[in-house]
């Protein structure tokens, strides 16, 4: 069963541009999560989808958006760019079944964004 | 709020040492989740255990094992005999078990390295 899958791996962007950031979730999982990992401020939570639906944010600016699309996958577009948005950013997707315990989240291999 | 601390922000050991990594974390809800991730240099979160608040049994898998104390607030990790393949930044993270606030808070993890 493959796993979560994000593209591209590597991206460099120059400071002012749009970068955007795709994410296939685990078959069967309705959920996908968004993570930023910049360095020196660790695994910071931007965004979780749910049914198409946004359901959470984190402490992000406006510029940082996305959407779930209906086959689950997700997009994660941050517009004008700034070099402190150089970071990691991770995927994940979890099946959320309301009513019962949590289900694991489940994370991807992430997508290195360099802004210069 | 949720907090979850990792004291530990290097550790080093020789293979087949035994190691221990620390997690405390805080928060004001009864119910909870505790997961340890590992993230070795590719960048992927490698789920390794999620345990809920009502359960403080202490697990084993292999050579690790998990040691949930409530009355402390803590969820330790333990490698045994550790081997160099274990190398990697370990993270505990902690989620709130109230549907509707879907996100993991993470630790600034432990970066281990196993010396060969």
């Amino acid at each position: 069963e493959a796993g979560v899958t994000q593209s591209p791996t590597h991206l460099i962007k120059t400071r002012g541009q749009q970068a955007t950031l795709r994410c296939s979730p685990i078959s069967g999982h309705t959920s996908v999560y968004w993570y930023q990992q910049a360095l020196g401020l660790g695994l910071q939570f931007l965004l979780w989808y749910d049914e198409g639906e946004e359901r959470n944010r984190g402490n992000f600016p406006p510029r940082f958006s996305g959407r779930q699309f209906p086959n689950y996958s997700s997009e994660l577009n941050v517009n004008a760019l700034e070099l402190e948005d150089s970071a990691l950013y991770l995927c994940a997707s979890s099946h959320l079944n309301l009513g019962q315990s949590r289900n694991t989240i489940y994370f991807g291999e992430g997508s290195w964004l360099t802004v210069v | 709020a949720q907090k979850v601390t990792q004291a530990q922000t290097e550790i080093s050991v020789v293979e087949k040492e035994d190691v221990t990594l620390d997690c405390v974390y805080e928060t004001r809800d009864t119910t909870y989740y505790l997961f340890w991730y590992k993230q070795p240099p590719s960048g992927e979160l490698v789920f390794l255990i999620r345990r809920n608040s009502f359960d403080e049994q202490n697990e084993i898998s292999g050579r690790y094992s998990w040691n949930f104390q409530k009355s402390t607030s803590s969820f330790n990790f333990t490698i045994t005999a550790s081997q160099v393949v274990d190398s990697a930044v370990y993270f505990c993270a902690l989620s709130e078990a109230n549907f509707g606030n879907e996100k993991l808070t993470f630790g600034t993890g432990t970066r281990l390295t196993i010396i060969p």
